[in-house]
């Protein structure tokens, strides 16, 4: 069974520091993997994805992501922190690649951002 | 191109009550898929459409159940409300052969 494991419920990190937000999964193949923000009283936005193409998978906002298949992680950096990357992370797992599919999430991460 | 969009925003039921909530599609897109996202909680899968069948399921009671319309619209029905149905419920749509879905802003029902 596929699931995904978001280590720490909550990241702090001032303005203009490095945002280090982790995922493990567990599949028993080659996944897919997701990463989305949620805004307060918002639904979900895409930040990127990997579809097995490049390991290094670069989204909207400045984010990016690298996927380790020998350490089964798909991590979510940003260089630099802005006031406005405040929200709620989850990454997310699939392995049906031609339903746009069915998505365990992990619990989320909030990232809170101090000036 | 208007998204996904779904209604109502916010729903105040009582237990025992029925609800259905409604989805819209993105535009182009023929799957609809339907999860609850407790508070603090991440989003888990309820159930997919497409074709006007359900094609997935998650962990769910019977009590939830749905529909899609032959112009890909979708509703969620969920019967005999329990407080613990009180969540964020998000619908996501997506295209055959693509692995992105987009979401919706979600409704918020609260049971009580």
């Amino acid at each position: 069974a596929q699931s995904v494991t978001q280590l720490g419920s909550h990241v702090s990190v001032s303005e203009g520091a490095l945002v280090l937000l982790r995922c493990n999964y567990s599949s028993s193949v080659p996944p897919y993997l997701f990463w989305y923000v949620q805004y307060p009283n918002q639904g979900l936005q895409l930040l990127l994805k990997y579809t097995s193409a490049a390991t290094l998978v670069k989204g909207i906002n400045g984010f990016e992501a690298e996927f380790k298949k020998s350490e089964t992680s798909f991590h979510l950096t940003k260089p630099s922190a802005h006031m406005s990357d405040a929200a709620e992370y989850f990454c997310a797992v699939t392995r049906s690649y031609n339903q746009g599919g069915k998505l365990i999430f992990g619990q989320g991460t909030e990232l809170s951002v101090k000036p | 191109d208007a998204g996904v969009t779904q209604s109502p925003t916010h729903l105040i039921k009582t237990r025992g009550q029925q609800v259905t909530l409604r989805c819209s599609p993105k535009s182009g897109h023929d799957t609809v898929s339907w999860y609850q996202q407790a508070l603090g909680q991440g989003p888990q899968f309820i159930f997919q459409y497409y074709e006007e069948e359900e094609r997935q399921r998650g962990n769910f009671p019977d009590r939830f159940s749905g529909h899609q319309f032959p112009n890909y619209s979708s509703e969620l029905n969920v019967n005999a409300l329990l407080l613990g149905d009180s969540a964020l419920y998000l619908c996501a749509s997506s295209f055959q052969g693509q692995t992105e879905a987009f979401f919706g802003q979600g409704t918020r029902l609260t049971v009580v």
